[in-house]
């Protein structure tokens, strides 16, 4: 059974930093892309970053080029978002998701780890 | 890249069908057949009901389907059961960023 637990959260003051982890099991993990996708209270998800099997290409929204950055170590099976500069409206529930193997869409989500900005 | 226009909410009894629209644009769900669709309950991550415009997962029931048809696709939800009240999000691979949008969601009630 695929399982994907995140870990991190947390209440944090505007421009500071944060380390979203999520640990991945019940699949071959280092043959799948990636991803953190976020939801903002009352608000539809938003995909944010996306990382290769490899970890040699990333992808990322342009709201959140040059301040959050996606990792992986498939020594581990974990997942990284690294946040920084972190601003209110980055408010929301951070989920860790696996996309299938075409690519094309998620098949397995995590439960969410939330991550509050504000002073 | 803008979200996917869904209707905020829509609803049916028991039994009854009911189906969302998601619209996008050339560059999304026109362009592409990898459109999906997601059912979440409060508190809970999406759960993958459709993928791939009118596929579905294994152990979704058949009573979940989804077409497209230029910039637009849709999900029916037939038979209503207490079960499907949830929120619905609509997804699309996009070649602007390499990722992907979801839409704004639909508030499905069962009456």
């Amino acid at each position: 059974e695929v399982q994907l637990l995140e870990s991190g959260g947390g209440l944090v003051q505007p421009g500071e930093s944060l380390r979203l982890s999520c640990a991945a099991s019940g699949f071959t993990f280092n043959i799948y892309i990636m991803n953190w996708v976020r939801q903002a209270p009352g608000k539809g998800p938003e995909w944010v970053s996306g990382i290769s099997s490899s970890g040699g290409t990333t992808y990322s929204a342009d709201s959140v080029k040059g301040r959050l950055t996606i990792s992986r170590d498939n020594s581990k099976n974990t997942v990284y978002l690294q946040m920084n500069s972190l601003r209110a409206d980055d408010t929301a529930v951070y989920y860790c998701a696996k996309l299938d193997t075409s690519g094309y869409y998620f098949d397995s989500w995590g439960q969410g780890t939330l991550v509050t900005v504000s002073s | 890249q803008s979200a996917l226009t869904q209707p905020p909410s829509a609803s049916g009894s028991p039994g009854q069908s009911v189906t969302i629209s998601c619209t996008g644009t050339s560059s999304d769900v026109g362009r592409y057949n990898y459109v999906s669709w997601y059912q979440q309950h409060p508190g809970k991550a999406p759960k993958l009901i459709i993928y791939e415009v009118n596929k579905r997962p294994s152990g979704v029931p058949d009573r979940f389907s989804g077409s497209k048809s230029g910039t637009s696709a849709s999900l029916t939800v037939s038979g209503l059961q207490s079960e499907d009240e949830a929120e619905y999000y609509c997804s699309s691979y996009a070649s602007s960023n390499n990722l992907g949008v979801f839409g704004t969601g639909t508030k499905v009630t069962v009456l």
